[in-house]
């Protein structure tokens, strides 16, 4: 089981936004350790979304912002697309687990 | 541009080992840790650890120590993953990942390697 806590699943229609919600605690998120998100489709390779909280690297479109307060982080998509349809993963650091970097479950966007 | 490209899929017996490189090109391989992700069928990902090139320091993830060995050549900016006594529920996709150092202990991955497909049969 994860440290960090994501939904499995969201939905929206085209145009709509949603927001995912990564949550973690005292050794992880809520230490202070950054979180970055990456989209993954299916037979592709991972791609970062935001590092360092809510920054977007260049190429990534401004309908993806991420936040963080406390213990937990989110992802919010604006704009929906259809190719917007994918898994969708925060990453943090975690101090309990000896040096390890840690991902959430894993939440997928459908896009009705 | 920065690339990472792995090595074909595998296929193994239980009790086998298997090993995956990852070339990296487009920037300077000793300036970046190269860090390993796994994703089993129907699962999330999983951080397996990361090696500096450099200095060749490692980081295992703890279900991982003790079977797993990160190796690197840096002549060839060529990263290695080693995974052995494999298990049926090794079966997975292998990805490698360049790791860029934010804040404290932390790090984020960009790019990523193609992924491997190892698939342990009995």
């Amino acid at each position: 089981q994860s440290p960090l806590t994501q939904p499995p699943s969201v939905s929206g229609a085209p145009g709509q936004r949603v927001t995912i919600s990564c949550t973690g605690s005292s050794s992880n998120i809520g230490a202070g350790y950054d979180v970055h998100w990456y989209q993954h489709l299916p037979g592709t390779a991972p791609k970062v979304l935001i590092y360092g909280n809510n920054n977007r690297p260049s190429g990534v479109p401004d309908r993806f912002s991420g936040s963080k307060s406390g213990t937990s982080a989110s992802l919010a998509i604006t704009g929906l697309q259809a190719d917007d349809e994918a898994d969708y993963y925060c990453q943090s650091y975690d101090y309990r687990l000896d040096g390890s970097q840690v991902f959430g479950g894993g939440t997928k966007l459908t896009v009705l | 541009q920065v690339q990472m490209v792995q090595s074909g899929a595998e296929v193994k017996k239980l009790g086998a080992s298997v090993k995956v490189s990852c070339k990296a090109s487009g920037y300077t391989f000793n300036n970046f840790d190269i860090n390993w992700v796994r994703q089993a069928p129907g699962q999330g990902l999983e951080w397996m650890g990361w090696m500096n090139p450099k200095s060749g320091n490692k980081v295992y993830a703890e279900r991982f120590k003790g079977r797993v060995t990160m190796t690197r050549n840096t002549s060839i900016s060529t990263a290695y993953m080693e995974l052995n006594n494999v298990r049926l529920e090794d079966t997975a996709v292998y990805y490698c990942a360049r790791g860029r150092a934010y804040g404290r202990g932390g790090r984020w991955f960009d790019p990523w390697g193609q992924g491997t497909l190892v698939t342990v049969s009995s």
